[in-house]
């Protein structure tokens, strides 16, 4: 079955670029929409947007102006940037499969990577 | 955005209880609510879709009704390894997605 698995830095300075990628084993990129949540410690879950396979993307408008997710399908990965972090990034960084239904209001997230944490510090 | 709201924050029970967690939307949603559990140190696990379907070897104990604003996520007889932290999500609205504070579950 299809898993995932992320990584990149666990620890970024404040004001620099936190990146993370997700690499996709066990089937195929193409044709899903591909997603990172996020969840600061002892917090709830966060969506930050997500890629689909063709290149197109939907960020979360709180996150929008700091954000950039991108697809490789030779690599079967994506990735997650985001810009200027501040201490209230740190979190653990999960990448997840968005599942739908075509053309309905139904979509879900599955399966799901491990997460990484992540943390702002100098 | 959509805000979706939990009840209760954490919440004690024994195992064979009957279990409600709820969760209200700030807007109506239909049915397009999801439900995950999450385990200490883990990725949340998909429990439940589109309001009632059971994802795909999850206990048939475990079930969701609701429509609208109003849902429920119900475990009929409370195992030990459903000590959890329990999340609702919805996707009415992609743009953002949002998700419930999350229900800790304890054992009494």
């Amino acid at each position: 079955q299809v898993q995932l698995q992320e990584s990149g830095a666990g620890l970024v300075k404040p004001s620099e670029t936190l990146s993370l990628t997700c690499t996709v084993s066990g089937g195929s990129i193409s044709g899903y929409f591909w997603t990172w949540i996020r969840q600061p410690p002892g917090k709830g879950l966060e969506w930050i947007g997500y890629v689909y396979y063709s290149g197109s993307t939907n960020y979360n408008p709180s996150l929008k102006s700091r954000v950039t997710i991108s697809v490789d399908t030779s690599k079967n990965q994506f990735s997650l940037k985001l810009s200027s972090v501040t201490a209230a990034d740190t979190a653990v960084y999960y990448c997840a499969r968005r599942v739908d239904i075509a053309s309905t209001i139904f979509s879900w997230f599955d399966p799901w990577g491990q997460g990484t944490l992540v943390t702002v510090s100098s | 955005d959509i805000q979706m709201t939990q009840s209760p924050s954490s919440l004690s029970a024994s195992i064979g209880d009957r279990v409600t967690i709820t969760c209200r939307a700030s807007q109506s949603i239909s049915n397009s609510l999801n439900w995950y559990q999450q385990k200490p140190g883990k990725a949340p696990k998909l429990l439940i879709y589109a309001a009632s379907s059971l994802q795909s070897g999850v206990p048939s104990r475990f079930g969701g009704s609701g429509s609208g604003t109003d849902f429920t996520l119900t475990i009929s007889s409370l195992q030990p390894e459903d000590f959890a932290t329990y999340h609702c999500q919805q996707s009415f609205s992609t743009h953002p997605y949002t998700f419930g504070q999350g229900t800790k579950l304890e054992s009494k």
